[in-house]
């Protein structure tokens, strides 16, 4: 089976602009969730959704959001975005009433 | 509210040498998952086990083996006889187990360097 993937890999950005990321789950996975990584605050959770709907958020700004499509797929938005986004954006994926994640290799984004 | 502490922020060992890295987690839920994860510089988050908090055996999987403790909120796991490929960063993570809520609480992480 093929694992999470995440696209695109690196991004660079600026201060303002705003940015799309795209997470294909593992097959069959219907649970997709995102998080971010940085140097000063580690691994933190943004959200989960399954079967589209948003079933967990983070303490994240309204800035941050997301979506699931029905074939699993899942992007996450991030508006207005700000030096302090810069991070490494991994998503994971579940099988339903699993808590194991399996984890995507990440999108760096690099705000400017 | 849950927390992982993983007190060791680095860790350096010299190849063949066994090396413990420690979590200590924090939760109010009697029913709770603790995972380790691996994450090597290409940056992808390798799953390595999940523990329920009903069950305390601890695990051994080749080189690898994990000590769980309920008495001390303890999760820790070893490495015996580390090979270079095992340095990397480690995290300790939480999963609390009501309801729909299948969030990881993540520990700060530990990086191990092996050196041959």
């Amino acid at each position: 089976k093929a694992g999470v993937t995440q696209t695109p890999r690196y991004l660079i950005k600026t201060r303002g602009q705003q940015v799309t990321l795209s997470c294909s789950p593992i097959s069959g996975h219907r649970s997709v969730s995102w998080y971010q990584q940085t140097p000063g605050q580690g691994l933190q959770f943004l959200f989960e959704y399954f079967s589209e709907t948003q079933r967990n958020k983070g303490n994240f700004p309204g800035r941050f959001s997301g979506r699931q499509f029905s074939n699993s797929r899942s992007e996450m938005n991030v508006s207005t975005l700000e030096l302090g986004d810069s991070a490494l954006y991994l998503c994971a994926s579940r099988t339903g009433g699993v808590h194991e994640q399996f984890f995507g290799p990440g999108t760096r984004l690099t705000v400017l | 509210a849950q927390k992982v502490t993983q007190a060791q922020t680095e860790i350096s060992v010299v190849e063949k040498e066994d090396v413990t890295l420690d979590c200590v987690y924090e939760t109010r839920d009697t029913t709770y998952y603790l995972f380790w994860y691996k994450q090597p510089p290409s940056g992808e988050l390798v799953f390595l086990i999940r523990r329920n908090s009903f069950d305390e055996q601890n695990e051994i999987s080749g080189r690898y083996s994990w000590n769980f403790q309920k008495s001390t909120s303890s999760f820790n796991f070893t490495i015996t006889a580390s090979q270079v490929v095992d340095s990397a960063v480690y995290f300790c993570a939480l999963s609390e187990g009501g309801g729909s809520n299948y969030k990881l609480t993540f520990g700060k992480g530990t990086l191990l360097t092996v050196n041959p």
